[in-house]
């Protein structure tokens, strides 16, 4: 399979804590998005990081990505209990047959308590 | 602006049955996709649709499953012979060039 794989799978947290979560991902990448579900409903695209930048930030929201280990990370600074919801990193193949795909993987279902 | 639509928000069938399930990308988007949720799980990637360019099929899971987009706007996700495993959310995303937008979804319950 080429889908990635996030971890923690499951996050509990108090309101104020920072969150980070992991993704892993196994194809060759144009760039790598995070977005953000609730409720078994349709996703919103959070933020996209490009295959040669390191690290972005927008608001609260911080990622970084290394390419040489295939892997990003997304952290949630100063949680909120809105941001209870699952999480997905999705990759963007940059080549072949593949080209234009995006690879989800199975989500971080984060909690916040407030 | 509108978002992406999808109909109906809901559908129960019986197994055996076909069903369409539609989407309304945004306007201008050249890029549709399909995935299919299963309770819990991460998304399945289905179809891939690219201006006139001839689909990414790969994802569908058996001939039972087809979709088509017409005039470059509208896409249409059939399913014939409708099975209990069909059951799950099928969501639709169109694009303008890398992130994705998605419409709320279809919960497709197979009886």
């Amino acid at each position: 399979s080429q889908q990635g794989e996030e971890d923690p799978q499951a996050l509990s947290i108090q309101e104020g804590e920072n969150a980070t979560m992991n993704c892993s991902y196994k194809t060759s990448i144009n760039n790598l998005q995070w977005y953000r579900q609730n409720s078994g409903r349709g996703l919103v695209h959070l933020i996209l990081i490009r295959s040669n930048e390191r690290e972005k930030h927008s608001g609260r929201l911080r990622v970084t990505l290394d390419t040489s280990k295939k892997s990003s990370s997304l952290l949630i600074t100063a949680s909120r209990a809105a941001d209870t919801a699952s999480y997905f990193c999705a990759s963007l193949a940059d080549r072949g047959s593949t080209l234009g795909r995006l690879y989800f993987g199975r989500g971080t279902q984060l909690t916040v308590w407030p | 602006g509108a978002g992406v639509s999808q109909s109906p928000s809901n559908k129960v069938t019986e197994k055996g049955k076909d069903v369409e399930l539609r989407c309304d990308p945004i306007s201008g988007h050249t890029a549709l996709y399909w995935y299919r949720q299963s309770l819990g799980q991460g998304l399945e990637f289905l179809i891939y649709f690219q201006g006139n360019s001839a689909p990414d099929k790969s994802g569908l899971p058996s001939d039972r499953f087809s979709a088509e987009r017409t005039g470059g706007s509208v896409s249409t996700l059939t399913i014939q012979r409708t099975q209990q495993e069909d059951s799950a959310v099928y969501l639709c995303a169109s694009s303008p060039d890398r992130a994705q937008y998605f419409g709320p979804g279809t919960r497709l319950t197979v009886t």
